[in-house]
């Protein structure tokens, strides 16, 4: 968590509203992720970046989710308008090496109520 | 599609006891398996499994992997209210890497 910082850590907006969430890992990791992870499941990938490209964003309901991230270390998720079954914790990650195997560290994450 | 099965999906034991989580999957091209501990903020690193039948450790938890039938399984020993937590398991694979729903543990005092 220490080198993965998301803000808000809450936000509670009514359905049709817009909400931006920001992530600030420490620098130095090419790969970073979003994940959406609704009450009772496990981490669902929403997009992956790759310094300042996107390498995977199937998942990612483009018709009202969008990212970005710019000179390859922060990035913004913005979802526009928000629907109910937004509601969840938006968890942003990179990729660390170790053992030689790929390993993720979260931020904290932002936690998203639609009302 | 990489599936990623845990079970059971939610626990409650005393404290003191010993717990088993499980993870089964199917997946093309494994590379690796990992568990987390999700507390009320970021899922935190545990084990990472690539080889069968080497136990990982820490401490009370300790973790195998048996590829032969697609399976790890989570131990915690001498169980602490601490302990209470979403353990996470995930793999890497031909998807990327795909995630469990996850097992809920509870530790009563």
């Amino acid at each position: 968590e220490a080198g993965v910082a998301q803000s808000p850590r809450y936000k509670i907006i009514e359905k049709r509203q817009s909400v931006a969430f920001w992530c600030n890992p420490i620098s130095g990791h090419a790969t970073l992720y979003w994940y959406q992870q609704i009450l009772g499941q496990g981490p669902k990938l929403l997009i992956q970046f790759q310094n300042n490209g996107v390498v995977d964003d199937s998942q990612l309901p483009k018709d009202r989710f969008s990212a970005e991230r710019l000179k390859g270390v922060d990035s913004t998720l913005k979802i526009q308008p928000a629907k109910l079954e937004d509601s969840a914790v938006y968890l942003c990650a990179v990729e660390d090496n170790f053992s030689g195997a790929n390993v993720l560290t979260f931020g904290a994450g932002s936690r998203l109520t639609v009302l | 599609e990489d599936k990623v099965v845990q079970s059971p999906l939610s626990l409650v034991v005393h404290e003191g006891d010993t717990v088993t989580l499980n993870c089964s999957y199917e997946v093309t091209n494994f590379r690796s398996l990992l568990w987390y501990k999700q507390e009320k903020k970021a899922p935190t690193f545990l084990f990472m499994l690539t080889s069968s039948g080497i136990e990982k450790k820490s401490g009370r938890l300790s973790s195998i992997l048996d590829k032969k039938e697609l399976f790890s399984i989570l131990n915690i020993t001498a169980t602490q209210t601490g302990d209470s937590a979403i353990y996470l398991c995930a793999v890497w694979a031909a998807d990327g890497l795909t995630f469990g729903k996850g097992t809920h543990l509870i530790i009563q005092p």
